[in-house]
């Protein structure tokens, strides 16, 4: 089966960084995919990371370490919008599902 | 990117009514979606998975007769909670691949059902 953990709750201020943290147990792995989800609101594909290293995009950059099991989500220059849930996700190769991490709950505070 | 149109956005049922959640692919073929349940404060926990055509494939645990899942054409997949009660009163959201000819192509979510089981 698949599981991945996540810190439940993550605070910070705006303009700082914040990294989301990601740890998972799979049986066959294919890469680790972000979501945020505002509350309420339908879950949004941020990034993936098919292999090891940094991946940027923007503001968000997502980190893979296939030998350690983890990965993270790093956020900088945060903004109030950011405030959201963020999810760790991974496909199974056999079904395709995703399955998704327990999920990160940021609070950005001015 | 994909458009997945989910309706109704929220409803309010009687305990032991029948409510259907609509799903619509708007500009794909989606022979598979992914039903997703999500309790307040918590992750996002695989249902069914729909298959065009044919029967669902239903997550441990989930009552298949209790959650009626239909994927009659390749752009609507609905979820009928059958006999709702409280406890059934969750966020309901579908989902289907972007690209289903790429890999781990991500998922692109409808705006999800609000169900109040009163």
């Amino acid at each position: 089966g698949q599981s991945l953990e996540q810190p439940s709750e993550v605070t910070a201020v705006e303009g700082a960084i914040v990294q989301i943290n990601c740890t998972y147990q799979t049986s066959g792995f294919y890469g680790l995919s972000w979501y945020q989800q505002h509350d309420g609101g339908a879950p949004t594909f941020l990034s993936y990371n098919a292999l090891d290293g940094l991946e940027e995009t923007g503001r968000f950059s997502s980190f893979l370490s296939r030998s350690d099991s983890y990965g993270y989500l790093l956020l900088q220059e945060l903004q109030m919008k950011d405030s959201a849930s963020y999810f760790c996700a991974v496909r199974d190769p056999d079904t395709d599902k995703l399955i998704f991490g327990t999920g990160t709950r940021l609070q950005v505070f001015p | 990117g994909a458009v997945v149109s989910q309706h109704p956005s929220w409803v309010i049922c009687k305990s032991g009514t029948s409510v259907k959640i609509e799903c619509r692919s708007l500009d794909f073929q989606a022979t598979t979606m992914f039903w997703y349940r999500q309790f307040p404060k918590q992750s996002l926990m695989l249902m069914a998975t729909s298959n065009e055509g044919s029967k669902a494939t239903y997550e441990q645990g989930v009552e298949k007769d209790k959650f009626l899942i239909n994927h009659a054409s390749l752009t609507l997949s609905t979820l009928t909670v059958t006999s709702a009660h409280p406890e059934d009163s969750s966020f309901y959201i579908c989902s289907h691949v972007n690209d289903d000819r790429v890999w781990n192509s991500p998922l692109h979510f409808g705006n999800g059902t609000r169900l109040t089981v009163t």
